[in-house]
């Protein structure tokens, strides 16, 4: 199972951009990177997905390298209402390995 | 399109009691995946259904079960309850198995074992 690897927590002031990293070494060819952000009490809302260069959707981009070990979530602008845990998921769906989450991210938000 | 629902939202129960979690996807999906949530064990993978058979499986010992309905509705079913298993158990749903579907996630039910 790919194991990922993200820091515990980040700060971020409102307004600016966010950078979070994921570290997958052992990412597997036909696995996808998925990102999730959790409030509490509330199950993970999916953010984006991405194979390999980059993608961008409404709400944040995701960077991922040539070699695909690591991955990176953009949030451009954060707010206050950004303060959430964010998941990094490695795998793809047909096997176990899709369901195999990071320890997560505390984005803390502040004015 | 409704969310993916999750009943109860909130149980209390008693070590050695057993008890039942019901999902129920959102319209149209047919996979449905359960997860547990500890402050410990962060998002741990517990099982997949799809077309009411158990295609993944998470490490967790036997006492978690679970069954999916020919309607895609699932349930998950714990028993003889451990303190350890107070948790958030998740229910995500997902249109397929296989490929690149994302999964939907419901509000969770809180698990509290006094």
């Amino acid at each position: 199972l790919a194991k990922t690897t993200q820091p515990i927590s980040m700060d971020s002031y409102e307004g600016q951009e966010v950078n979070i990293t994921c570290s997958h070494n052992n990412i597997a060819t036909n696995d996808y990177i998925t990102w999730y952000q959790q409030f509490p009490s509330q199950g993970p809302r999916f953010i984006i997905q991405g194979y390999k260069t980059k993608v961008t959707n409404e709400v944040a981009s995701l960077f991922i390298p040539a070699d695909r070990k690591s991955s990176t979530l953009s949030l451009p602008r954060v707010s206050l209402s950004d303060t959430a845990v964010y998941y990094c998921l490695v795998g793809n769906t047909g096997t176990a390995s899709k369901l195999t989450f990071g320890t997560g991210t505390r984005l803390q938000v502040t004015l | 399109k409704a969310g993916v629902t999750q009943t109860p939202r909130y149980l209390i129960k008693t070590r050695g009691q057993q008890v039942t979690l019901s999902c129920s996807p959102i319209s149209g999906h047919r996979s449905v995946s359960w997860y547990q949530q500890t402050p410990g064990q962060g998002l741990q993978f517990l099982f997949e259904y799809f077309s009411e058979t158990q295609r993944n499986k998470g490490n967790f010992p036997g006492r978690f079960s679970g069954r999916q309905f020919s309607n895609s509705r699932s349930e998950m079913n714990v028993s003889t309850l451990e303190l350890g298993d107070s948790a958030l158990y998740l229910c995500a749903s997902s249109p397929m198995f296989g490929g690149t579907d994302t999964q939907y996630f419901g509000p969770g039910t809180r698990l509290t074992v006094l």
